[in-house]
């Protein structure tokens, strides 16, 4: 069974840069495992941010952005603001089958 | 405007059923792969399910193979999960989401419905 890990739980300044990874047991991220990220704020669905590793919909602000970093998604955080604290979740594509990370706590101190 | 507006949860006995709709318009909705994502009281996100747009094709997490199976009705603009022999581990916020796969990935999202699974 395919794992992907997160960070449990990170703190960032407002204003800061801050960067969360999230890594496959199968081994590296790649772009055909198609990384997606999504926010989600409590009381509230998903709301996606990055597709297909950097890729940013039309609504995402600019100050977010998607890489694969050392066999890794990562999405990065520049110039935070305290809207931003909220719950990151990764999703990797595995063929058919898709798989989320366990989601980042972001905190924003 | 994009809509996916789920229904059909509720309260349920261990061992029973329950069927999922979703219902979706602002989009071509014979066109898109759709997915099934489900969230427990305080944890993480668990993807559950995805359909081809023609109904063609289903993958599953492995939790939920043979007891449930995601369908859809072209004509309707409606997507389904039928749930069968649910367990306590089942009860989850479901979520029905758009799933492009690489053109844009998992893009919009409904705001899910309750099911609980409970004696």
């Amino acid at each position: 069974q395919t794992v992907v890990t997160q960070e449990p739980s990170l703190t960032v300044s407002p204003g800061g840069t801050v960067t969360l990874t999230c890594a496959s047991s199968t081994g590296a991220v790649t772009t055909g495992n198609y990384p997606n990220w999504f926010q989600q704020k409590p009381g509230q669905a998903p709301r996606a941010l990055i597709y297909s590793t950097t890729n940013k919909h039309s609504w995402t602000p600019a100050r977010f952005s998607g890489s694969l970093l050392g066999g890794k998604a990562a999405l990065t955080l520049s110039g935070v603001q305290p809207e931003d604290e909220a719950d990151y979740y990764c999703l990797l594509y595995y063929g058919g089958v898709r798989v989320f990370g366990g989601g980042t706590k972001l905190t924003v101190l | 405007e994009v809509q996916l507006v789920e229904s059909g949860g509720g309260l349920v006995q261990p061992g029973g059923s329950l069927r999922l709709s979703c219902a979706a318009s602002g989009f071509t909705f014979s066109n898109s792969w759709m997915s099934w994502v489900r969230q427990a009281p305080g944890k993480g996100l668990e993807w559950v399910a995805v359909i081809k747009a023609d109904g063609s094709v289903k993958y599953y997490v492995d939790s939920v193979k043979g007891r449930f199976t995601i369908s859809r009705d072209n004509a309707r603009n409606s997507l389904y999960l039928q749930m069968n022999s649910l367990t306590a581990g089942d009860t989850a916020l479901y979520y029905c989401a758009r799933d492009t796969g690489s053109y844009l990935g998992f893009d919009y999202w409904g705001q899910g419905i309750l099911v609980t699974v409970s004696s």
